[in-house]
């Protein structure tokens, strides 16, 4: 069975500065997704960033990217220039892929709850 | 294009009840899944429905089912309720069961 792993339960960095949040998995499947999603206290669950494993170059969307060690099964994500807006819950994801190209359903890490300090 | 919705957004009950939710999807995805988010167990999975076929299915009792519309519509539904059942119930939808899924607002369920 696949796990996925948040080592960092919360985590504080200043504006404007840059902070990893950390997430490993484990997985005996060669294709698969990883994803980073964001749930601010509003609760509704945001995309921020999508990995496929078989892809070696590293996703990056804006101020966000990711460090995809598939050998290590580490997937980071960097928040770089951070803002108050970025205060939320991160949660690290993994997703199957099926034979025939469907995805499996989606496992998450327990979260790393996110704060920007003005 | 309008986001994954899902109502009610509140819903108090009592032990024994049951209840519905409902999740409509992205206009044009077929595909819904449903987790339930707890905050010892986390976000588990609890099915998948794709063109109104229940696909896949989490670790949860028969207690915890499903349906999908001819319009992808998708309700879960909760009988006897117990005071574990309490979580933020969330719906995501994508276009097919190959892609990204998007999540709705979620539903506050309290089981007293």
């Amino acid at each position: 069975a696949q796990t996925v792993t948040q080592s960092q339960p919360e985590m504080s960095v200043q504006e404007a500065e840059t902070v990893t949040l950390s997430c490993t998995y484990d997985t005996s499947e060669n294709n698969y997704y990883l994803f980073w999603y964001k749930q601010p206290p509003s609760r509704q669950m945001i995309l921020v960033i999508r990995q496929e494993a078989y892809k070696q170059q590293n996703a990056t969307e804006n101020r966000f990217s990711v460090n995809f060690q598939k050998a290590a099964k580490s997937f980071s994500l960097k928040i770089s220039d951070s803002q108050l807006g970025d205060t939320a819950m991160y949660f690290c994801a993994f997703q199957t892929r099926l034979y025939g190209g469907s995805q499996g359903n989606l496992i998450f890490g327990k979260g790393t709850k996110l704060s920007v300090k003005p | 294009k309008a986001g994954v919705t899902q109502t009610p957004r509140y819903l108090i009950k009592t032990r024994g009840q049951q209840v519905t939710l409902s999740c409509s999807p992205i206009s044009g995805h077929r595909s819904v899944s449903w987790y339930q988010q707890t905050p010892g167990q986390g976000l588990q999975f609890l099915f998948e429905y794709f063109s109104e076929t229940q696909r896949n299915k989490g670790n949860f009792p028969g207690r915890f089912s499903g349906r999908q519309f001819s319009n992808s519509r998708s309700e879960m539904n909760v009988s006897t309720l117990e005071l574990g059942d309490s979580a933020l119930y969330l719906c995501a939808s994508s276009q097919s069961t190959a892609d990204t899924q998007y999540f709705g607002p979620g539903t506050r369920l309290t089981v007293l």
